[in-house]
């Protein structure tokens, strides 16, 4: 079955820098990448997702990269803000239910 | 429209008693699930309900059943409860079983003494 690796499991950022997350994956037969977002105590809500068919994807700060060829794909989040500490899970999908990352806890310091 | 709910929000149990955790969603959707999460583990799926009628087992199903009692509601049962089952409890629900964004309900804190 599918096997999600995701780094690093936690990332500190100083308030205006970027930050990257990156996330592999073993089926070859994925094409479905959500990335979800858990502030503390919340339930886990989707914030951006990318499909085999693009290689990037943007919203406002927020985008997604994927390498179909190598099986990774990033999330990348820049200018980042207080607001955007929070734990970031990664996922994949093809012809099964959602196989999420362990998780990235990212620290945005002011 | 309320989403996803969940109840209870928290529950404390002694090893050995049982319990049912309830799931509802308003969105129409065919597909539920219910994961676990535990710090540094993310979320295992423990089951899942592709449509209306089926359930099937996700990555960690022991110790628990699941019913889906109808398109609305699909709950989660642990008939004997143990410490290793002290968790956050999540349902999830999504128009297809898979490539879709699946919605999250609030969480179900559960502590098995």
């Amino acid at each position: 079955g599918e096997n999600v690796e995701q780094h690093p499991s936690t990332l500190s950022v100083q308030e205006g820098d970027s930050a990257v997350i990156k996330c592999t994956y073993s089926d070859s037969a994925s094409n479905y990448f959500p990335w979800y977002k858990q502030e503390l105590g919340k339930r886990p809500q989707l914030i951006i997702d990318i499909r085999s068919n693009v290689g990037e994807k943007k919203d406002q700060r927020i985008a997604v990269t994927l390498n179909k060829t190598a099986k990774h794909f990033s999330l990348h989040i820049t200018e980042t803000q207080p607001e955007d500490s929070a734990v970031y899970f990664c996922a994949a999908s093809g012809n099964t239910p959602l196989v999420f990352g362990k998780g990235t806890r990212l620290s945005v310091i002011a | 429209n309320a989403g996803v709910t969940q109840t209870p929000k928290f529950q404390v149990l002694k090893t050995g008693q049982s319990m049912t955790l309830q799931c509802a969603q308003d969105m129409n959707h065919n597909s539920m699930y219910w994961y676990r999460q535990d710090p540094g583990m993310g979320l295992r799926l423990i089951y899942y309900s592709a449509s209306e009628g089926t359930t099937d087992k996700g990555e960690v199903p022991n110790g628990y059943n699941v019913s889906r009692l109808n398109k609305r509601e699909f709950s989660l049962r642990l008939e004997s409860a143990a410490p290793s089952q002290t968790s956050v409890y999540f349902c999830a629900s999504s128009e297809f079983a898979s490539k879709d964004e699946q919605f999250f309900g609030p969480g179900t804190r559960l502590t098995v003494l």
